[in-house]
């Protein structure tokens, strides 16, 4: 069965602090994807990663993959209030490249405070 | 903006009704998605759809079908809705590299 775990599940943290969100995933798929979503609305796409080694950042944020590890990260720098939102990491159902529809993580709550 | 609509945005029913949700894209795009969303689950798979007439399983399939007899349109059924099918329902599609672009998404709510 395949698994996707993220850590922290919550997060509080102060405007200006560096931090990380973890994701593990028990499948072999080299695409690994990020999404934002707050309180009552759709999910937004943030990133996706299609190799081995893939670094992206967009503003504050920066996603990374390392598929041997099988593990991706979130990292957030110098926080802003805008931030707070609850992110979720995503991989392929299905190895092998198709579009088979995505699994996700359980999400990690981020509440960033003044 | 995907171009991603769903219908009805938010339904109350009762328990052993059918339910019929919408998902309609403006882009005409091959592969779309129902996904549902509950607490501390994360979003799980449902059904999705490679083409017209063209659909299979995820997750979570039991107690719901859908069907695709349009390329814009993507219908997802409750057969006969129970207490554990309320949640919020995700529609997506995927334009490449199974990046998925969600609608707005649906409440049910089934007593």
């Amino acid at each position: 069965e395949l698994k996707v775990e993220q850590n922290p599940l919550f997060l509080s943290m102060q405007e200006g602090k560096n931090y990380t969100i973890y994701c593990n995933y028990s499948t072999t798929s080299d695409r690994l994807y990020w999404y934002r979503q707050d309180p009552g609305k759709s999910l937004e796409s943030l990133f996706v990663l299609l190799s081995n080694g893939a670094v992206k950042q967009e503003g504050r944020l920066m996603a990374s993959l390392d598929t041997k590890a099988r593990l991706s990260t979130l990292h957030i720098t110098a926080a802003v209030h805008d931030l707070s939102a609850t992110y979720f990491c995503a991989v392929d159902t299905l190895s092998g490249g198709g579009a088979d529809g995505l699994t996700f993580g359980k999400g990690t709550h981020l509440i960033i405070q003044p | 903006d995907a171009g991603i609509t769903q219908s009805p945005r938010h339904k109350v029913t009762e328990t052993g009704t059918p339910v019929t949700l919408r998902c309609h894209q403006t882009e005409n795009h091959r592969y779309m998605y129902w996904y549902r969303q509950d607490p501390g689950h994360g979003l799980r798979l449902i059904h999705y759809s490679y083409g017209v007439k063209d659909t299979d399983k995820g997750e979570v399939s039991d107690g719901y079908s859908v069907s695709r007899s349009k390329t814009e349109d993507f219908l997802l059924t409750l057969e006969s809705a129970t207490s554990s099918q309320t949640s919020v329902y995700f529609c997506a599609i995927s334009p490449r590299d199974n990046e998925q672009f969600f609608g707005p998404g649906t409440r049910l709510t089934v007593l």
